[in-house]
């Protein structure tokens, strides 16, 4: 069962435009989220992340959005770039009593930008 | 700092025989986990380590993996008999107590059982 999901495998956008990458979770008590990207042959680097108390972080191009009521997130990316092409994870941990948990990765989307 | 290392970065062996992954986290990080990647299940955490000692091994398959650390510096993922549902990427990371939720990975290793 997966608790995170990426329902999306591939996105393809123009350059210039704007990107969106959607992420669902179904467990309640997720409260840390992150975005991770990962270029071929490469680790997963992290990217942005954003807090269950807040609804939106920005870092420059890149933008992520939650909505708690719907258990989801999304990254948008303005204006997209070629450099942005790469697979991009959603991941997300649950603090128990303060005590740091675990990260749960989704299945990542491939998003290409074309030139 | 050189980052996550790993070693080696493709592996290539035959079902049954065992397969020794290596990683070197980052100095001075607290927590290192070790993740395998498939198309279909995406990153799945198998293993993590705080100072050294394994606290959550729920994600590993089957009694056929292992893993150790025996310092700071240095942790195996051990697979013996491998068999041809391995196949996949496995990646480790290491992060700091102090660094928040932030993961730092390792170029991965490309392991294929035939």
């Amino acid at each position: 069962d997966q608790q995170v999901k990426q329902n999306s495998p591939s996105l393809s956008v123009q350059e210039g435009r704007i990107s969106i990458l959607n992420c669902d979770y179904t467990n309640s008590m997720f409260d840390y989220f992150l975005w991770y990207k990962k270029y071929p042959a490469e680790g997963p680097t992290f990217l942005i992340s954003i807090s269950s108390i807040k609804d939106k972080n920005e870092d420059g191009r890149f933008t992520v959005f939650l909505n708690k009521s719907a258990k989801h997130l999304s990254l948008h990316i303005v204006p997209s770039q070629p450099g942005d092409s790469a697979v991009y994870f959603c991941a997300a941990s649950a603090h128990y009593g303060g005590a740091t948990n675990k990260l749960i990765f989704g299945t990542g989307t491939l998003l290409a930008v074309q030139p | 700092d050189a980052g996550v290392i790993q070693s080696p970065r493709h592996e290539v062996t035959e079902m049954g025989q065992e397969v020794t992954l290596r990683c070197k986290p980052i100095s001075g990080h607290d927590y290192l986990f070790w993740y395998r990647q498939t198309m279909m299940r995406g990153l799945e955490l198998l293993i993590y380590f705080n100072n050294n000692v394994p606290i959550d091994d729920s994600g590993m398959p089957e009694d056929r993996f292992s893993a150790k650390m025996p310092n700071a510096s240095f942790s195996t993922l051990k697979i013996q008999p491998s068999e041809p549902r391995d196949s996949a990427v496995y990646f480790c990371a290491s992060r700091s107590r102090t660094g928040g939720e932030t993961q730092y990975f390792g170029p991965g290793t490309r392991l294929l059982v035939l």
